[in-house]
Protein backbone atom coordinates (compact mmCIF):
# COMPACT_ATOMS: atom_id res chain seq x y z
CA UNK A 1 0.00 0.00 0.00
CA UNK A 2 0.93 3.64 -1.13
CA UNK A 3 -0.55 4.92 1.72
CA UNK A 4 1.15 4.15 5.00
CA UNK A 5 -1.05 3.98 8.95
CA UNK A 6 0.01 3.07 12.55
CA UNK A 7 -1.06 -0.67 12.76
CA UNK A 8 -3.15 -0.16 15.87
CA UNK A 9 -3.97 2.80 18.62
CA UNK A 10 -5.57 2.61 21.56
CA UNK A 11 -7.47 4.51 23.95
CA UNK A 12 -9.68 4.69 26.87
CA UNK A 13 -13.26 5.95 26.92
CA UNK A 14 -13.76 9.55 26.68
CA UNK A 15 -10.00 9.98 24.87
CA UNK A 16 -9.29 11.30 21.80
CA UNK A 17 -7.19 9.24 19.33
CA UNK A 18 -5.50 10.18 16.26
CA UNK A 19 -4.96 8.01 13.44
CA UNK A 20 -2.31 9.18 10.73
CA UNK A 21 -1.67 8.33 6.96
CA UNK A 22 1.24 9.29 5.47
CA UNK A 23 0.97 9.38 1.66
CA UNK A 24 3.39 11.58 -1.09
CA UNK A 25 2.66 13.82 -3.68
CA UNK A 26 0.74 12.13 -6.44
CA UNK A 27 -1.84 10.98 -4.25
CA UNK A 28 -2.75 12.99 -0.54
CA UNK A 29 -0.38 15.93 -1.80
CA UNK A 30 -2.96 16.65 -4.73
CA UNK A 31 -5.63 14.68 -4.37
CA UNK A 32 -8.57 14.53 -1.53
CA UNK A 33 -8.86 12.11 1.51
CA UNK A 34 -11.70 10.04 2.36
CA UNK A 35 -11.42 7.57 5.81
CA UNK A 36 -13.86 4.30 6.01
CA UNK A 37 -14.45 2.43 9.16
CA UNK A 38 -14.40 -1.30 8.92
CA UNK A 39 -15.88 -3.72 11.12
CA UNK A 40 -15.10 -7.52 9.93
CA UNK A 41 -18.36 -8.72 8.17
CA UNK A 42 -20.04 -5.41 7.60
CA UNK A 43 -19.46 -3.12 4.34
CA UNK A 44 -16.69 -0.45 5.16
CA UNK A 45 -18.64 2.89 6.34
CA UNK A 46 -17.79 6.14 4.36
CA UNK A 47 -16.87 8.88 7.88
CA UNK A 48 -14.67 11.39 6.32
CA UNK A 49 -14.22 12.70 2.20
CA UNK A 50 -13.04 15.67 0.86
CA UNK A 51 -10.25 15.81 3.93
CA UNK A 52 -12.42 16.80 6.09
CA UNK A 53 -16.26 16.70 5.60
CA UNK A 54 -19.04 14.71 7.38
CA UNK A 55 -21.22 12.55 5.90
CA UNK A 56 -24.63 13.17 7.35
CA UNK A 57 -25.23 10.61 10.26
CA UNK A 58 -21.29 10.44 11.24
CA UNK A 59 -20.79 12.31 14.79
CA UNK A 60 -18.80 15.62 15.35
CA UNK A 61 -16.73 13.98 17.92
CA UNK A 62 -14.60 12.84 14.57
CA UNK A 63 -13.08 14.54 12.36
CA UNK A 64 -10.10 14.50 9.45
CA UNK A 65 -7.57 16.90 8.38
CA UNK A 66 -4.51 17.11 5.65
CA UNK A 67 -1.29 18.94 5.62
CA UNK A 68 0.91 18.82 3.08
CA UNK A 69 1.04 14.56 1.73
CA UNK A 70 -0.63 13.46 5.61
CA UNK A 71 -3.95 13.53 6.55
CA UNK A 72 -5.16 12.45 10.03
CA UNK A 73 -8.32 11.56 11.68
CA UNK A 74 -9.21 12.25 15.26
CA UNK A 75 -12.02 10.45 17.73
CA UNK A 76 -12.76 12.17 20.33
CA UNK A 77 -15.06 11.07 23.88
CA UNK A 78 -13.59 7.67 22.73
CA UNK A 79 -16.38 4.93 23.03
CA UNK A 80 -16.23 0.82 22.73
CA UNK A 81 -18.43 1.23 19.50
CA UNK A 82 -15.39 3.22 18.12
CA UNK A 83 -13.78 -0.29 18.60
CA UNK A 84 -13.01 -1.07 14.45
CA UNK A 85 -10.68 -0.80 11.62
CA UNK A 86 -9.73 2.28 9.88
CA UNK A 87 -8.48 2.76 6.61
CA UNK A 88 -7.48 6.36 4.65
CA UNK A 89 -7.77 6.46 0.98
CA UNK A 90 -7.25 9.19 -1.96
CA UNK A 91 -6.68 8.96 -5.39
CA UNK A 92 -3.07 8.43 -6.61
CA UNK A 93 -2.23 10.39 -10.03
CA UNK A 94 0.90 8.16 -10.82
CA UNK A 95 -1.12 4.70 -10.48
CA UNK A 96 -4.27 6.32 -11.68
CA UNK A 97 -5.90 4.71 -8.88
CA UNK A 98 -7.54 4.93 -5.63
CA UNK A 99 -5.12 3.89 -3.02
CA UNK A 100 -6.02 2.90 0.51
CA UNK A 101 -3.98 3.13 3.32
CA UNK A 102 -2.96 -0.20 5.65
CA UNK A 103 -5.25 0.28 7.88
CA UNK A 104 -5.27 1.22 12.02
CA UNK A 105 -6.85 -0.76 14.28
CA UNK A 106 -8.50 0.66 17.71
CA UNK A 107 -8.68 -0.68 20.31
CA UNK A 108 -10.93 0.97 23.76
CA UNK A 109 -8.91 -0.20 26.35
CA UNK B 1 -32.80 4.29 -0.32
CA UNK B 2 -30.06 4.58 -2.31
CA UNK B 3 -28.70 0.76 -2.09
CA UNK B 4 -26.25 -1.49 -3.95
CA UNK B 5 -26.98 -4.94 -3.61
CA UNK B 6 -24.47 -7.72 -4.63
CA UNK B 7 -24.98 -11.28 -5.88
CA UNK B 8 -24.55 -14.30 -3.45
CA UNK B 9 -21.76 -16.38 -2.05
CA UNK B 10 -19.61 -17.79 -4.29
CA UNK B 11 -17.08 -21.24 -4.37
CA UNK B 12 -14.88 -21.87 -7.41
CA UNK B 13 -11.64 -23.81 -8.45
CA UNK B 14 -8.58 -22.50 -9.55
CA UNK B 15 -8.02 -21.44 -13.32
CA UNK B 16 -12.41 -20.75 -13.30
CA UNK B 17 -13.47 -17.69 -13.78
CA UNK B 18 -16.09 -15.44 -11.45
CA UNK B 19 -18.94 -12.56 -12.15
CA UNK B 20 -20.11 -10.89 -9.09
CA UNK B 21 -23.24 -8.50 -10.04
CA UNK B 22 -23.94 -5.01 -8.22
CA UNK B 23 -27.51 -3.78 -8.82
CA UNK B 24 -28.11 -0.03 -7.87
CA UNK B 25 -31.47 1.77 -6.67
CA UNK B 26 -32.43 5.06 -5.05
CA UNK B 27 -30.32 7.29 -7.45
CA UNK B 28 -29.49 8.43 -10.77
CA UNK B 29 -27.33 5.41 -11.64
CA UNK B 30 -25.66 6.84 -14.51
CA UNK B 31 -24.10 10.10 -12.46
CA UNK B 32 -21.78 8.03 -10.42
CA UNK B 33 -18.69 5.76 -10.81
CA UNK B 34 -18.93 2.25 -9.26
CA UNK B 35 -15.57 0.98 -7.63
CA UNK B 36 -14.81 -2.33 -7.08
CA UNK B 37 -12.68 -3.08 -3.95
CA UNK B 38 -11.74 -6.41 -2.22
CA UNK B 39 -10.59 -7.71 1.01
CA UNK B 40 -8.87 -11.21 1.56
CA UNK B 41 -8.92 -12.75 5.31
CA UNK B 42 -6.34 -10.28 7.41
CA UNK B 43 -5.58 -7.98 4.70
CA UNK B 44 -6.57 -4.10 3.71
CA UNK B 45 -8.76 -3.00 1.78
CA UNK B 46 -7.65 -3.15 -2.18
CA UNK B 47 -8.94 -0.92 -4.95
CA UNK B 48 -9.47 -3.43 -8.37
CA UNK B 49 -11.34 -0.77 -10.67
CA UNK B 50 -13.85 1.48 -11.54
CA UNK B 51 -16.50 1.81 -14.81
CA UNK B 52 -18.63 4.82 -15.40
CA UNK B 53 -21.84 4.02 -16.10
CA UNK B 54 -22.61 6.80 -18.36
CA UNK B 55 -19.25 6.79 -20.92
CA UNK B 56 -18.88 3.09 -20.28
CA UNK B 57 -15.21 4.36 -19.46
CA UNK B 58 -13.30 1.96 -17.12
CA UNK B 59 -10.11 1.70 -15.42
CA UNK B 60 -8.31 -0.95 -13.52
CA UNK B 61 -5.71 -1.36 -11.05
CA UNK B 62 -2.61 -2.63 -13.06
CA UNK B 63 -2.04 -5.69 -11.48
CA UNK B 64 -5.72 -7.20 -12.56
CA UNK B 65 -5.25 -5.86 -16.06
CA UNK B 66 -6.03 -8.64 -18.42
CA UNK B 67 -8.13 -10.43 -15.53
CA UNK B 68 -10.89 -8.46 -15.01
CA UNK B 69 -13.28 -7.38 -16.61
CA UNK B 70 -16.17 -4.73 -15.59
CA UNK B 71 -19.77 -4.22 -17.56
CA UNK B 72 -22.37 -2.48 -16.80
CA UNK B 73 -25.99 -2.87 -18.19
CA UNK B 74 -28.03 0.76 -17.49
CA UNK B 75 -31.51 -0.29 -18.07
CA UNK B 76 -31.23 -2.44 -15.17
CA UNK B 77 -28.92 -0.13 -13.24
CA UNK B 78 -26.58 -3.01 -12.74
CA UNK B 79 -23.01 -3.28 -12.73
CA UNK B 80 -20.62 -6.74 -13.02
CA UNK B 81 -17.26 -7.48 -12.30
CA UNK B 82 -15.77 -10.44 -13.31
CA UNK B 83 -12.13 -11.87 -12.79
CA UNK B 84 -11.03 -14.97 -14.73
CA UNK B 85 -8.01 -17.60 -14.35
CA UNK B 86 -8.67 -17.34 -10.56
CA UNK B 87 -5.67 -18.45 -7.89
CA UNK B 88 -6.14 -19.12 -4.06
CA UNK B 89 -4.79 -15.57 -3.30
CA UNK B 90 -8.32 -14.42 -5.05
CA UNK B 91 -10.43 -15.55 -2.49
CA UNK B 92 -11.60 -12.38 -0.34
CA UNK B 93 -14.72 -10.46 -0.03
CA UNK B 94 -15.62 -8.53 -3.06
CA UNK B 95 -17.45 -5.04 -2.48
CA UNK B 96 -19.20 -2.82 -5.06
CA UNK B 97 -19.39 0.67 -4.26
CA UNK B 98 -20.59 4.07 -5.34
CA UNK B 99 -17.61 6.89 -6.25
CA UNK B 100 -17.41 10.40 -7.28
CA UNK B 101 -20.54 12.30 -8.76
CA UNK B 102 -19.90 12.77 -12.48
CA UNK B 103 -21.49 15.49 -14.59
CA UNK B 104 -20.51 16.99 -17.81
CA UNK B 105 -17.56 15.19 -18.33
CA UNK B 106 -15.84 15.73 -14.24
CA UNK B 107 -16.17 14.20 -11.44
CA UNK B 108 -16.76 15.58 -7.89
CA UNK B 109 -15.36 13.50 -5.33
CA UNK B 110 -17.55 12.78 -2.30
CA UNK B 111 -15.40 9.12 -1.42
CA UNK B 112 -17.10 5.98 -1.27
CA UNK B 113 -20.54 6.41 0.11
CA UNK B 114 -22.58 4.09 -0.42
CA UNK B 115 -21.26 0.02 -0.42
CA UNK B 116 -22.84 -3.52 -0.86
CA UNK B 117 -23.03 -5.87 1.59
CA UNK B 118 -19.85 -7.63 -0.17
CA UNK B 119 -19.87 -11.19 -2.15
CA UNK B 120 -17.52 -14.36 -0.66
CA UNK B 121 -15.78 -15.46 -3.01
CA UNK B 122 -13.59 -18.69 -2.40
CA UNK B 123 -11.24 -20.23 -4.62
CA UNK B 124 -9.88 -24.02 -3.86
CA UNK B 125 -9.59 -27.21 -5.21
Amino acid sequence: SVLTQPPSVSGTPGQRVTISCSGSSSNIGDNFVSWYHHLPGTAPKLLIYRNNQRPSGVPDRVSGSKSGTSASLAISGLRSEDEAEYFCASWDDTLSGYVFGTGTKVTVL
Amino acid sequence: QVQLVQSGAEVKKPGASVKVSCKASGYTFRNYDIYWVRQAAGQGLEWMGLMNPDSGKVAFVQKFQGRVTITTDSSINMTYMALNTLRSDDTAVYYCARGPYCTGGRCYSRGLDVWGQGTVVTVSS
